[in-house]
């Protein structure tokens, strides 16, 4: 069964940083690329950012880049999101998602998401 | 990356059909054959619900259909049941592993 788990969310003040987890079972989890999607308090969902399986192509939304980094551990079948500079528009919950195997483009598993809350 | 357009709202009866839009533009959905339909229970994780425009994954009820005319997706949901009250949020591959998202669209059954 594939489980997909974040952990890491928590309050954070702006200008702080916070790491973002997703421990990932039930794949083979170097085969897939993953993303972050984000959904602010009562709003749609917003793709953060997506990296290969191997971890050498990672792409960010405009409003994070530089500020995020996604990353991923194949050896222990997690994936990151460092955030920096957190601002209070990043308030949201975070969900990581699994891809499916190219030609295909869309998230076939998702986390039950991780609260960001960013206030000072 | 501008989200994509969908109606905040819909509504039906119990039976009853309904259609949510979701309009982008040529460099998103009116470029690509790959607009997928996620529906959202409240506090619960996005469920796939139809991929590749109109392909629906086992297990998804037949009374959800997708479609694409131009820059804007449809996803119709007929016989309505009270279960498919949930939000509901379309996206579509941007190239290069980017995508973009919708609003999402709150479905009420009345």
């Amino acid at each position: 069964e594939v489980q997909l788990l974040e952990s890491g969310g928590g309050l954070a003040q702006p200008g702080g940083s916070l790491t973002l987890s997703c421990a990932a079972s039930g794949f083979t989890f170097i085969n897939y690329d993953m993303i972050w999607v984000r959904q602010p308090p009562g709003k749609g969902l917003d793709w953060v950012s997506s990296i290969s399986g191997g971890g050498g192509n990672k792409l960010y939304s405009d409003s994070v880049k530089g500020r995020f980094t996604i990353s991923r551990d194949n050896s222990k079948n997690t994936l990151y999101l460092q955030m920096n500079d957190l601002r209070a528009d990043d308030t949201a919950i975070y969900y990581c998602a699994k891809k499916v195997l190219s030609p295909g483009y869309h998230f076939d598993y998702w986390g039950q998401g991780t609260p960001v809350p960013v206030s000072s | 990356q501008s989200a994509l357009t969908q109606p905040r709202s819909v509504s039906g009866s119990p039976g009853q059909s309904v259609t949510i839009s979701c309009t982008g533009t040529s460099n998103d959905v009116g470029r690509y054959n790959y607009v997928s339909w996620y529906q959202q229970y409240p506090g619960k994780a996005p469920k796939l619900m139809i991929h590749d425009v109109n392909e629906r994954p086992s297990g998804v009820p037949d009374r959800f259909s997708g479609s694409k005319s131009g820059n804007t997706a449809s996803l119709t949901i007929s016989g309505l049941q009270t279960e498919d009250e949930a939000h509901y949020h379309c996206s579509s591959y941007t190239g290069r592993s980017t995508w973009v998202f919708g609003g999402g669209t709150n479905l009420t059954v009345l």
